[in-house]
């Protein structure tokens, strides 16, 4: 059984660009979540999407966005990037969703903001 | 709002001794919690999953409790290897309705051959 896929691993960018993240979760799995990981702040929730609607938004400002498709692959988005926002992005699938279920998750996604 | 501490925040212990890993909360209003651990640069692997209506789990030599009405967890790590150094995460759910769960900043284990 895959596990869940996200690409890509590792990406450089400078401020002001945008960058497209992508997760695809464990097949049959509805729910997918991001999280937002740095020395200084720690695992930090982005937001959840199930059944291509997203449930519950963390703290974070509108640059960060994303979408879910119909076969619950999803993207999240980071416009006009600042250094702060350099990361590493993980995205979790889970069978019924957060707080319901349990969480797997991928390798996750190395942002370097220069 | 929820917030989560970890104690300790790192720990070196020798090959073969038996571990118990912290991990309090402040709202116990939660459903379900999950251990976690993460090796450097990687995902995260769960471990555990405590749901509402359990108070422990066990999988091989790891067993964790959860104390709903006091806000805490434990995760017992038993005859430790050096294969168990990592970062051990403790994240409970949000608060009924919240759709998130909340993690703390982990517990730094190393295991000495």
């Amino acid at each position: 059984k895959a596990g869940v896929t996200q690409t890509p691993r590792y990406l450089i960018k400078t401020r002001g660009q945008q960058v497209t993240l992508s997760c695809s979760p464990i097949s049959g799995h509805r729910s997918v979540s991001w999280y937002q990981q740095t020395p200084g702040q720690g695992l930090q929730f982005l937001f959840e999407y199930f059944s291509e609607t997203q449930r519950n938004k963390g703290n974070f400002p509108g640059r960060f966005s994303g979408r879910q498709f119909s076969n619950s692959r999803s993207e999240m988005n980071v416009s006009t990037l600042e250094l702060g926002d350099s990361a590493l992005y993980l995205c979790a699938s889970s069978l019924l969703g957060v707080s319901t279920g349990e969480l797997f998750f991928g390798e996750g996604s190395r942002l370097t903001v220069l | 709002k929820q917030e989560v501490t970890q104690i300790p925040a790192a720990l070196s212990v020798p090959e073969g001794e038996n571990l118990v890993l912290n991990c309090s909360f402040t709202d116990s209003a939660i459903y379900n919690l999950q251990w976690f651990r993460q090796d450097p640069g990687k995902g995260l692997t769960s471990l555990l999953l405590i749901q509402s209506s359990q108070r422990e789990q066990t999988s091989g030599r790891l067993n964790a409790s959860l104390d709903k009405s006091s806000g805490r967890s434990t995760l017992y790590i038993a005859a430790s290897q050096p294969g168990d150094s990592a970062t051990y995460l403790c994240a409970p759910d949000g608060t009924s309705g919240t759709y998130k769960y909340i993690f703390g900043t982990g517990t730094r284990l190393k295991v000495l051959a």
